[in-house]
């Protein structure tokens, strides 16, 4: 069993709706990490969080540490925003990171 | 700008053959990774290294090797040995500032095939 689980797998969204995509994991923690990654392969940073809530533009992450479950939030979607979105934890013992599958994400003009 | 800068982009490999996959990085990072991404799954951790000449095995580390004679250089080479390598080859960074969480950084990817 993946020590992180993404939902859902795939997304197609309308342009301008509110999108969630759920990160849960089932580890201990020292932070986790939101990533997109464009059709050509490159991989962004979005958000690190270890607690709350973080806004960036039209993106905002959430992390609920007991519950063990993120979210991240795309407000006013756009066709720009389609793209592979993939959550990754570290774990509170040693540096590495684990990854899930990811959710693809299509937003229709 | 500062980076990483995977090369080749694109990298055909014959059965028998070994290739090596280039990373660089300007970012003054201590720590280096090199993930496999295959469709369905998540990256797996091939080797990682935190400080020049040390370097660990991740969690998929057969059939592969690695160096780490520079702080900015972390080459991935693909041995004969690897009998499945056809896959998209990410490489990371990040620093590693201790009580602090530093985001991985990443490349563009290589995508290795058999020809």
């Amino acid at each position: 069993k993946n020590e992180v689980e993404q939902s859902p797998q795939n997304l197609t969204a309308q342009e301008g709706e509110f999108i969630t995509i759920n990160c849960s994991y089932s580890v201990g923690i020292s932070a986790l990490h939101w990533l997109q990654q464009h059709p050509g392969g490159g991989i962004v940073s979005l958000f690190m969080l270890s607690s709350g809530k973080k806004k960036h533009g039209r993106l905002i992450a959430t992390i609920n540490i007991q519950e063990k479950h993120s979210s991240l939030h795309i407000t006013a979607s756009h066709p720009r925003d389609s793209a592979v979105y993939i959550c990754a934890v570290r774990r509170n013992t040693g540096n590495q990171f684990y990854f899930g599958t990811g959710t693809s994400l299509t937003v229709i003009p | 700008d500062g980076g990483i800068t995977q090369s080749p982009k694109y990298l055909f490999r014959k059965e028998g053959q070994n290739v090596t996959l280039s990373c660089e990085q300007n970012l003054n990072h201590d720590a280096m990774y090199w993930y496999r991404q295959d469709p369905g799954q998540g990256l797996r951790l091939i080797y990682y290294s935190q400080i020049v000449n040390d370097f660990q095995k991740g969690d998929i580390a057969e059939g592969y090797s690695v160096s780490r004679e520079k702080k900015e250089s972390f080459p991935l080479t693909v041995t004969s040995a690897q009998k499945n390598p056809t896959a998209f080859y990410l490489c990371a960074s990040s620093r590693l500032d201790r009580g602090s969480n530093q985001p991985q950084h990443f490349g563009d990817g290589t995508r290795l095939s058999i020809l």
